[in-house]
C-alpha cells in the first residue's frame, strides 16, 4: 500500500497570507496526486488533479506542483472562505489520501 | 448540472448489510468516460476509498473491503449502489458517493449519508 503524509495536521494562518501545503508520498506515484478542500458537514471539494492541473471554477490563488513522492498546495492571499481541511489523494495505485491538514485562522 | 444523491438506511444493525444507492441526476451514467465511485469518511477522521464502478458494470475494490464489497450499476435507473458485508461499529461514517472524472480523481460528489452501525 503507498502510504500519503500530510505534515502538519493543523496549519495557523491569517488573511492575506500565503501558505504551502505539504503532501509526501511513500513511493513514487509519478503526478498522480490530487487535492481537495472539505469544510464542515460538505463533501470535499476537487481543487487541483494530477499534481497542477487547476480545476474549472477553482480561484488562481490555488497552485499545486511536485512529482514523484512530494507534492505541495500554495495558496496565496488566503480568503476567509479558504479555511478547511485540505486533503491530497494519491491515485498511482489502490486510492488513499492523507490525513489531512486543517488550515485555521490565527 | 451533474448532482448525485446518496440514499439508504441511516442506522444498520451489527453483522447486518448496509446498502446505499446513488442516483445520478442531470446526465447519464452511462457516459463513457466516467467512473462511479463511493467514499467513506468516519466522523473527525479521513476519507476512504471503498470502491468504483463503470457503465460496463467493471468495478473494482479496496483491498482491505474487498471480501464484504459490491457495487452494482443500473442504468435505467440511472443509479449505482453499495453493498457491505457483515457490518461492525467500524464501519460508522458518512458515505459519499462521487463521479470519477479521470484518474480516480472526483469532480462531483453526493452531500453525504451518515450510516451509524448499531444494534
Amino acid at each position: 500500500d503507498i502510504q500519503v503524509t500530510q505534515s502538519p495536521s493543523s496549519l495557523s494562518a491569517s488573511a492575506g497570507d500565503s501558505v504551502t501545503l505539504p503532501c509526501r508520498a511513500s513511493q513514487n506515484i509519478h503526478r498522480y496526486l490530487h487535492w481537495y478542500q472539505q469544510k464542515p458537514g460538505k463533501a470535499p471539494q476537487l481543487l487541483i488533479s494530477t499534481a497542477s492541473s487547476l480545476q474549472s471554477g477553482v480561484p488562481s490563488r490555488f497552485n499545486g506542483s511536485g512529482s514523484g513522492t512530494d507534492f505541495t498546495l500554495t495558496i496565496s492571499s488566503l480568503q476567509p472562505e479558504d479555511f478547511a481541511i485540505y486533503y491530497c489523494q494519491q491515485t498511482y495505485s489502490t486510492p488513499s489520501f492523507g490525513q489531512g491538514t486543517k488550515l485555521e485562522i490565527k | 448540472q451533474v448532482q448525485l444523491q446518496e440514499s439508504g438506511p441511516g442506522l444498520v444493525k451489527p453483522s447486518q448489510t448496509l446498502s446505499l444507492t446513488c442516483t445520478v441526476s442531470g446526465g447519464s451514467i452511462r457516459s463513457g468516460t466516467y467512473y462511479w465511485t463511493w467514499i467513506r469518511q468516519a466522523a473527525g477522521k479521513g476519507l476512504e476509498w471503498i470502491g468504483r464502478i463503470f457503465s460496463s458494470g467493471s468495478a473494482s475494490y479496496n483491498p482491505s473491503l474487498k471480501s464484504r464489497v459490491s457495487i452494482s450499476i443500473d442504468t435505467s435507473k440511472n443509479q449505482f449502489s453499495l453493498m457491505l458485508s457483515s457490518v461492525t461499529a467500524a464501519d460508522t461514517a458518512m458515505y459519499f458517493c462521487a463521479r470519477d472524472v479521470a484518474d480516480d480523481a472526483y469532480d462531483i460528489w453526493g452531500q453525504g449519508i451518515v450510516v451509524s452501525v448499531s444494534s
